[in-house]
């Protein structure tokens, strides 16, 4: 099992550009979630998504859209590029009841905002 | 979404027992409690989760106060690779993990 997959690993983008993250979820996985982490911060939740729908959002600004798949894969798009928008960017998916269950990350995505 | 506080930093040596410290005293009757690690460069990981009673798992033990407003993340024998970020997370419906700054563990060879 490949477990939580993100690519790019690393990416270097100007001011005022957009910018697509991609993730696949754990295997049997339904649910993925965004999380946003600064430097030195613990990671802060943007939006999780279930069944291709936006199920929750954390606080962030309508320039972060997401997209789920049929396959349950997910896209993070960020528009008009802010510096600080950079950061990394991690995906967690994960299954069944939230109270209990366990969210599986992935390695993240380093954005870089220049 | 109720809040959690954990020290800063922590430091053990390895082959010792660590006990990391977690205070929630507003937290609900349904609140689960949930521990993460982050290790260097990697995204957080699954540790362990408790509701009332204490929990064992092949990574670390949960002591929960009787209480319910702190926990106690024990690791009964701290490697070299244990060294990371512990986040200690209550979830109570909410489909987010809200995560605070965490405690930063060192562990010296």
């Amino acid at each position: 099992d490949a477990g939580v997959t993100q690519s790019p690993t690393h990416l270097i983008k100007t001011r005022g550009q957009q910018v697509t993250l991609r993730c696949s979820p754990k295997s049997g996985h339904d649910t993925v979630s965004w999380y946003q982490q600064a430097l030195g911060q613990g990671p802060q939740f943007i939006f999780q998504y279930y069944e291709e729908e936006e199920r929750q959002r954390g606080n962030f600004p309508d320039r972060f859209s997401g997209h789920q798949f049929p396959n349950y894969s997910s896209e993070l798009n960020v528009n008009a590029l802010l510096l600080g928008d950079s950061a990394l960017y991690l995906c967690a998916s994960s299954k069944g009841n939230p109270l209990v269950g366990e969210a599986f990350f992935g390695q993240g995505t380093r954005l870089t905002v220049v | 979404d109720a809040k959690t506080t954990q020290p800063n930093s922590m430091e053990s040596n390895e082959e010792e027992p660590v006990h990391l410290p977690c205070n929630h005293s507003t937290i609900s009757g349904t609140d689960y409690i949930h521990w993460y690690r982050q290790l260097p460069s990697q995204g957080p990981e699954y540790v362990i989760h408790g509701l009332t009673s204490n929990v064992n798992n092949r990574m670390a033990s949960l002591a929960i106060a009787e209480d319910r407003k702190s926990s106690t993340l024990i690791l009964h024998r701290a490697t070299l690779r244990d060294a990371a970020v512990y986040y200690c997370i209550l979830r109570g419906g909410a489909q987010k993990l809200v995560f605070g700054q965490g405690t930063r563990l060192t562990i010296n060879p």
